[in-house]
C-alpha cells in the first residue's frame, strides 16, 4: 500500500527566503505526481503535476522535482511572500489498474512571516 | 468557469439523519471522486468512478453510497448519518490520470 509522508509537518521563515518542502512515497511505480496548495477553509489548488518520466515542473517561483527511484520529490519556492502561507499537499498516483486515484500526503503548513 | 461544482457548502445533520452531496464538473472529465478531510488524518478516498457507469470503493466507504449520474454528476448520500462522518467532503475529477486532478471547494459537513 503506498504512502506518502511530507517533512516538515509545519515551516515558518521570513518573508523573502527561499524555501524546500519534502514528500516522499513508498511504492516508486508511480504513475505522477502533483502538488497542491489549501489555504485555510479552502478546496484544493493544484499547482504542478510531474509525470514519472520528467525530473521537473516549473511554475512561477516554484519548482518542483521528482526522484521516482529514490521515492522522493521537493518542492521549492523562491522569495517567499506572505501570500506563500498555506497547506501544502504532495499527492501521487499509483502506476498500473484504470482508476487513477490519488494517495496524499498529510501535509505542511507553510507561514511565512512579512 | 469551468471547474467542479460541490453542493452544499455547509450542512448540519442529527444523527440518523440522511443527505446526498453533490458534485458536477463540466470540463467532460472521465473519472470522478470524493475524498474526505480530517484533523491528523489528511484526504483519504471514499468512492471513485473511473468511468461514467462504474463505481468502486475507495479506502473509507463504509457508510457511504454513490450514484455517478451522468458523465459530469457524481453524487454521495450519507443513508444514516452518524457524528465520526462529520469531516470536510471533497469532489474531484480528471480526465485522464496523466493530466491531473482538479477539487472543489468542499462541503463542511457536521453532524450532532
Amino acid at each position: 500500500k503506498q504512502e506518502v509522508t511530507q517533512i516538515p509537518a509545519a515551516l515558518s521563515v521570513p518573508e523573502g527566503e527561499n524555501l524546500v518542502l519534502n514528500c516522499s512515497f513508498t511504492d516508486s511505480a508511480i504513475y505522477n505526481l502533483q502538488w497542491f496548495r489549501q489555504d485555510p477553509g479552502k478546496g484544493l489548488t493544484s499547482l504542478l503535476l510531474i509525470q514519472s518520466s520528467q525530473r521537473e515542473q516549473t511554475s512561477g517561483r516554484l519548482n518542483a522535482s521528482l526522484d521516482k527511484s529514490s521515492g522522493r520529490s521537493t518542492l521549492y519556492i523562491a522569495a517567499s511572500q506572505p501570500g506563500d502561507s498555506a497547506t501544502y499537499l504532495c499527492a501521487v498516483r499509483d502506476s498500473g489498474g484504470s482508476n487513477y486515484k490519488l494517495t496524499f500526503g498529510k501535509g505542511t503548513l507553510l507561514t511565512v512571516n512579512p | 468557469n469551468a471547474g467542479v461544482t460541490q453542493t452544499p457548502k455547509f450542512q448540519v445533520l442529527k444523527t440518523g439523519q440522511s443527505m446526498t452531496l453533490q458534485c458536477a464538473q463540466d470540463m467532460n472529465h472521465n473519472s470522478m471522486y470524493w475524498y474526505r478531510q480530517d484533523p491528523g488524518m489528511g484526504l483519504r478516498l471514499i468512492y471513485y468512478s473511473a468511468s461514467e457507469g462504474t463505481t468502486d470503493k475507495g479506502e473509507v466507504p463504509n457508510g457511504y453510497n454513490v450514484s455517478r449520474l451522468n458523465k459530469r454528476e457524481f453524487s454521495l448520500r450519507l443513508e444514516s448519518a452518524a457524528p465520526s462522518q462529520t469531516s470536510v467532503y471533497f469532489c474531484a475529477s480528471s480526465l485522464l490520470g496523466d493530466r491531473g486532478y482538479t477539487f472543489g471547494s468542499g462541503t463542511r459537513l457536521t453532524v450532532v
